[in-house]
């Protein structure tokens, strides 16, 4: 089974700039969680979109935003990028088929550069 | 606000010795507890996931304890290996939140 694959891997921006980075989940999954990570942060949960609706959203401000599609394919856009918005961007996965302990499995994660 | 601590904060150890990391938490009311082992440059891979009734659980060399009354965790590496060289991270969540809390990791360095 393919795992959670992100694109594209490595991306530099321009501040100012928006930016689309795309995650497809494992086969069969229905929840896809987006993070950011950086080195003085660790990693921070941005929002969680279940059967193509947000489900739970974290602390960032509105310029992060993401959607779902039909067939669990996920994207995350961060508009007006800030030089603060470089980071690692991780995707996870997790089929959420009942019960509350579910595997989340991650990407490799997009590496986002602004200048 | 849930917190999740994590010590020490880097270590470097010796090929073949064991070394424990500790995490301690204070998300409530507790549904599961998880250490995640990042590699440098990609994604966490799951190593553990322990639920409150689970006070221990292996996955190979990686040994991970739960003592959900004091609220704290601890992952054993045993005789590490140059590939255990990584950040390991503590992850918790609570019951009825889909959201996760995470550890600032503790990096491991294991050296010949």
């Amino acid at each position: 089974k393919a795992g959670v694959t992100q694109t594209p891997r490595y991306l530099i921006k321009t501040r100012g700039q928006q930016v689309t980075l795309s995650c497809s989940p494992i086969s069969g999954h229905r929840s896809v969680s987006w993070y950011q990570q950086t080195p003085g942060q660790g990693l921070q949960f941005l929002f969680e979109y279940f059967s193509e609706t947000q489900r739970n959203k974290g602390n960032f401000p509105g310029r992060f935003s993401g959607r779902q599609f039909s067939n669990s394919r996920s994207e995350m856009n961060v508009s007006t990028l800030e030089l603060g918005d470089s980071a690692l961007y991780l995707c996870a996965s997790s089929i959420q088929a009942g019960g509350p302990v579910y595997e989340q499995y991650f990407g490799p994660g997009t590496r986002l550069t602004v200048t | 606000k849930n917190q999740v601590e994590q010590s020490p904060q880097s270590l470097i150890i010796l090929e073949g010795k064991n070394c424990t990391l500790q995490c301690n938490y204070t998300v409530s009311p507790f549904s599961n507890l998880r250490w995640y082992k990042q590699d440098t440059g990609r994604g966490p891979v799951s190593l553990t996931i322990m639920t409150f009734s689970e006070n221990t659980k292996s996955n190979g060399r990686y040994t991970a304890t739960l003592d959900a009354d004091t609220k704290q965790s601890s992952l054993h590496i045993t005789a590490s290996q140059l590939s255990d060289s990584a950040s390991y991270i503590c992850v918790v969540s609570a019951r009825g939140d889909y959201k996760l809390s995470f550890g600032a990791g503790t990096t491991v360095t294991v050296r010949a």
